[in-house]
């Protein structure tokens, strides 16, 4: 079972920051906190990662409370082929490769 | 850096048959993960090869396998096919050294079973 909480869907105008909540209250040390987008009927698209320190590239920001319990994904000026299915994923760090398990995502909607 | 291909991209089967996909990882992975997705389910994990090797398995049945090639390429096959199996069908390729590293995905094949 996924291990994040997510809001079904948001609305956000273009241009705006669209920012996506994710709740991972059981979140263990050695976890990272991962998102992916999917655009409808495309293969999940990488976006962002990151352990505890708020991280930045040229898609997104990731902003990781102290805590650890929740994080905020940031589009910083959303346009519509923002539009998609935004999963929140907390996966383990090891020397392994260790399988993503996705809810159901928030279901961004970028409107003109 | 040419992305993740999966070969092919829309497939029609009759229930019974079975079926084998394809998938091409990106140059230099060495790890390649499969995942279906129905509305129903969502996104689950099937398994995942690294050297030939199957490395990590979901919880499908065993009409669900695939294998790895020595170039990395990957191949899953669905036997004695079911209409739930109608899905899109996902590959991921990644970098497999220690520590943390993120799974690009493959545009997907989508199975339809009548």
């Amino acid at each position: 079972d996924a291990k994040t909480t997510q809001p079904p869907s948001m609305d956000c105008a273009e241009g705006r920051a669209a920012n996506l909540p994710c709740n991972h209250s059981t979140i263990s040390g050695n976890e990272y906190v991962y998102w992916y987008r999917q655009i409808h009927s495309q293969g999940p698209q990488y976006i962002i990662h990151g352990l505890k320190n708020n991280e930045t590239n040229e898609m997104a920001s990731l902003i990781i409370t102290e805590d650890r319990k929740s994080s905020t994904l940031i589009l910083p000026h959303a346009t519509l082929r923002d539009t998609a299915v935004y999963y929140c994923i907390v996966r383990v760090a090891n020397s392994g490769n260790t399988p993503l398990v996705f809810g159901k995502g928030t279901r961004l909607s970028v409107i003109a | 850096k040419a992305g993740v291909t999966q070969t092919p991209r829309y497939l029609i089967k009759t229930r019974g048959q079975q079926v084998t996909l394809s998938c091409s990882p990106i140059s230099g992975h060495r790890s390649v993960s499969w995942y279906q997705q129905t509305p129903g389910q969502g996104l689950q994990f099937l398994f995942e090869y690294f050297s030939e090797t199957q490395r990590n398995k979901g919880n499908f049945p065993g009409r669900f396998s695939g294998r790895q090639f020595s170039n990395s390429r990957s191949e899953m096959n669905v036997s004695t096919l079911e209409l739930g199996d109608s899905a899109l069908y996902l590959c991921a390729s990644s970098l497999d050294t220690s520590g943390v590293y993120e799974q690009y995905f493959g545009p997907g094949t989508r199975l339809t079973v009548t």
